[in-house]
Order: structure tokens, then sequence, then C-alpha cells
């Protein structure tokens, strides 16, 4: 069946730190593979995605780039802001699938201190 | 920009009450979904639902559980006799497909459900 797999938090970093969130998947097939976030009291917000292998999914100032050969979608952000501290959950669709649920990893809570 | 509107934002139960929970997902999508999230643990799929009928369910909707489109633009899930252990936030999401521009989801704000 379909997993993911992501860093155990919390994470915690000071303002302009170098982030990374670590996610692997175990699929079937060819998935695509989102980041969402999750900003407190709210709902899921989509943050990026890749739909093949060397993708590179952006936004915000965050990116990840699906690695086939590692099974990995890690999310990377050079410089963090106060305003980042959410959760951020990794997840994927199979494409081999008759719908496109979500499979989500556990989350990671990223808190940003000034 | 579409959005997928939930309702109500909190709802309190007492235990082996019936609740329906409430979504209006964005207009041109195929797929509805509920997903459920317990406090501090992850995203669980729930159901998925597509041309009028369940397409997938998880092990967690059981017999409890029922969705219904009943007018082509409401989609709900209703709690037949909700258990404490049905406590969580329920997201309503959809999406398209393929042809019709993407199959990511978009996800409501939530419905906190919390069975007393």
């Amino acid at each position: 069946g379909n997993s993911v797999t992501q860093m155990e938090g919390p994470v915690t970093l000071s303002e302009e730190a170098f982030l990374t969130i670590n996610c692997t998947y175990t699929a079937t097939g060819y998935p695509s593979l989102f980041w969402y976030v999750q900003y407190p009291g709210e709902g899921l917000q989509l943050l990026l995605k890749a739909t093949k292998a060397d993708d590179k999914g952006s936004n915000k100032g965050f990116e990840a780039t699906y690695r086939k050969e590692t099974t990995s979608f890690h999310l990377e952000k050079g410089s963090v802001q106060v305003s980042d501290s959410a959760v951020y959950f990794c997840a994927l669709i199979n494409s081999g699938g008759s719908n496109y649920k979500l499979t989500f990893g556990k989350g990671t809570l990223l808190t940003v201190n000034p | 920009e579409p959005e997928v509107t939930q309702t109500p934002s909190h709802q309190v139960t007492q235990m082996g009450q019936e609740v329906i929970l409430r979504c209006v997902p964005i207009s041109n999508h195929l797929y509805f979904y509920w997903y459920r999230q317990i406090l501090g643990q992850k995203v669980e799929f729930l159901v998925s639902f597509y041309n009028n009928e369940i397409s997938e369910k998880s092990e967690i909707f059981d017999d409890q559980f029922s969705v219904e489109r009943p007018d082509g633009s409401n989609f709900t899930l209703k709690i037949r006799s909700t258990k404490l252990e049905d406590s969580a936030m329920y997201f309503c999401a959809s999406s398209g497909s393929p042809r019709t521009g993407g199959t990511e989801a978009f996800f409501g704000q939530g419905t906190r459900l919390t069975v007393v």
C-alpha cells in the first residue's frame, strides 16, 4: 500500500535559518507528491506539488524535488520567517488509483522564533 | 478564487446523537472527499465520492458513516450515532480530473466535532 514517512517534529528555528523537512514515500506506480501546510486554526492549503520524477515544486520560497531513486520529496526553504510557523504535511496521490485520494504523513510542526 | 466551504465550523454533540457535516465543493470539481484529523495526529482518508457514488472508503468509514450529494452542490457526511472517538477535525475536499485542470485537492476550513 501507499505510505508517507516524514521527519518527526517539532522543529524550532530562528528567523532566517535554513529549513529542511524530510519526506520519503512508498507507493506502487508513479505517484504525484505534495506538501500541504496548516497554519494555526486553519485548514489545509496546498503549498507545492510535483507530478513526475525530477520535477521541482516551488512556492513562497519553499522547494521540493521529486527524487524517484531515493523515493523522497524533502521540503526546503533558505530563510524561514515567523509567518512560516505551521504544520507541514507531505502527501501523495497514487496515479494508479481510481480516484485521487491523498495519503498523508504525520505532519511536522515548525515554529520560527524572531 | 473558488473555495470549498464547510459548515458548521464547530459542532458539539452528545454521544449517541446523529450529526451532519456540510460542505460545498468547488463547482466544477468531480471528486469529493472527507478526511479527518484527530487532535495532534495525521490527516486520515475517510471516503471518496465520484459520479454520485462512493468510489473508495477506508476501514474507518463503517456503517455509522454515510455521505450524500443531495442537490448537486452540497456534499454531506452523516454520523448516525456518535462516539467519543469520533471527536476530530473533519475536512471536506474536492478535486478535478486530469482533463479538467488537475487532480490536486482543495480543502475546506474544517468542522471541529466534539462528542461529549
